[in-house]
C-alpha cells in the first residue's frame, strides 16, 4: 500500500516552454501532497504544500507564478513549470500524506526535468 | 524551526559489517522522526519512523533506529550490511501537531558497500 506515482519520469523541454508533472496517490486519498526539488547529490528542498481544493502554500523563495500547483482531487496534484529556463533543470519529487496522520509521507519516484 | 544534521556525508562499510548512520535533530517539542532511503534516480522509501513509545524502532530491510532525547539523536543501525543497501540515506524530522506537518531533511549520508 501507500504507492505514489509520478509522470513523466523524465522530460526534456526547450527554454521558454511549460511542462506539467503529475503526482498520483494510487491506493489512498491524499488531502495533502508536497513538492520537493533535489539538486545533484543534495538533500530535498520543500517547494510547496498542496492541499486538495485550496491554494498551495509555497516556501519562502519559491516563485508561485513560475511553479504552478494544482490539487484538484484527492489523488492528483500537478506541478507546472512555466516559462522554463535551464536553471529549472532538476529532479522534482512529490510526496503524499495519508489523511488522519500520523505524519509519514510517501514519495513518488521523481521526475528528471532537463531544460535546453 | 526544526533542523536535522547528518554529520557523515559518505560512509563505506564492508558487506556483512555493522552499520550506524548518525542523525541529530533540533526541535523544541517531541519530534516525529523518520529515516528514508533513496537509490540513484529514484524517490524516497520510508525505512522507519518514530512518533512515541518504545524508543527503539524496527523498520524494513533489517534496519532499526533508537531515539535518544537526551542526545537529540535518532541513529540508524543495521547489524549486517548487504551490498544492496548501498544508497543515500536521509533522516527527517516532522513537527508534531498541525494538519500538514512538513518534513525537514538532513543533507543525507551516502553509503557505499564494498564486497
Amino acid at each position: 500500500g501507500a504507492v505514489v506515482s509520478q509522470h513523466p519520469s523524465r522530460v526534456i523541454c526547450k527554454s521558454g516552454t511549460s511542462v506539467k508533472i503529475e503526482c498520483r496517490s494510487l491506493d489512498f486519498q491524499a488531502t495533502t501532497m508536497f513538492w520537493y526539488r533535489q539538486f545533484p547529490k543534495q538533500s530535498l528542498m520543500l517547494m510547496a504544500t498542496s492541499n486538495e481544493g485550496s491554494k498551495a502554500t509555497y516556501e519562502q523563495g519559491v516563485e508561485k507564478d513560475k511553479f504552478l500547483i494544482n490539487h484538484a482531487s484527492l489523488t492528483l496534484s500537478t506541478l507546472t513549470v512555466t516559462s522554463a529556463h535551464p536553471e529549472d533543470s532538476s529532479f522534482y519529487i512529490c510526496s503524499a500524506r495519508p489523511p488522519g496522520g500520523p505524519y509519514e509521507q510517501y514519495f513518488g519516484p521523481g521526475t528528471r526535468l532537463t531544460v535546453t | 524551526a526544526q533542523s536535522v544534521t547528518q554529520p557523515d556525508i559518505h560512509i563505506t562499510v564492508s558487506e556483512g559489517a555493522s552499520l550506524e548512520l548518525r542523525c541529530n535533530y533540533s526541535y523544541g517539542a517531541t519530534p516525529y522522526l523518520f529515516w528514508y532511503v533513496q537509490s540513484p534516480g529514484q524517490g524516497l522509501q520510508l525505512l522507519l519512523k518514530y512518533f512515541s513509545g518504545d524508543t527503539l524502532v524496527q523498520g524494513i530491510k533489517g534496519f532499526e533506529a533508537e531515539f535518544k532525547r537526551s542526545q537529540s539523536s535518532f541513529n540508524l543501525r543495521k547489524p549486517s550490511v548487504h551490498w544492496s543497501d548501498a544508497a543515500e540515506y536521509f533522516c527527517a524530522v516532522g513537527a508534531s501537531g498541525g494538519t500538514a506537518s512538513k518534513l525537514t531533511f538532513g543533507t543525507g549520508t551516502r553509503l557505499q558497500v564494498t564486497l
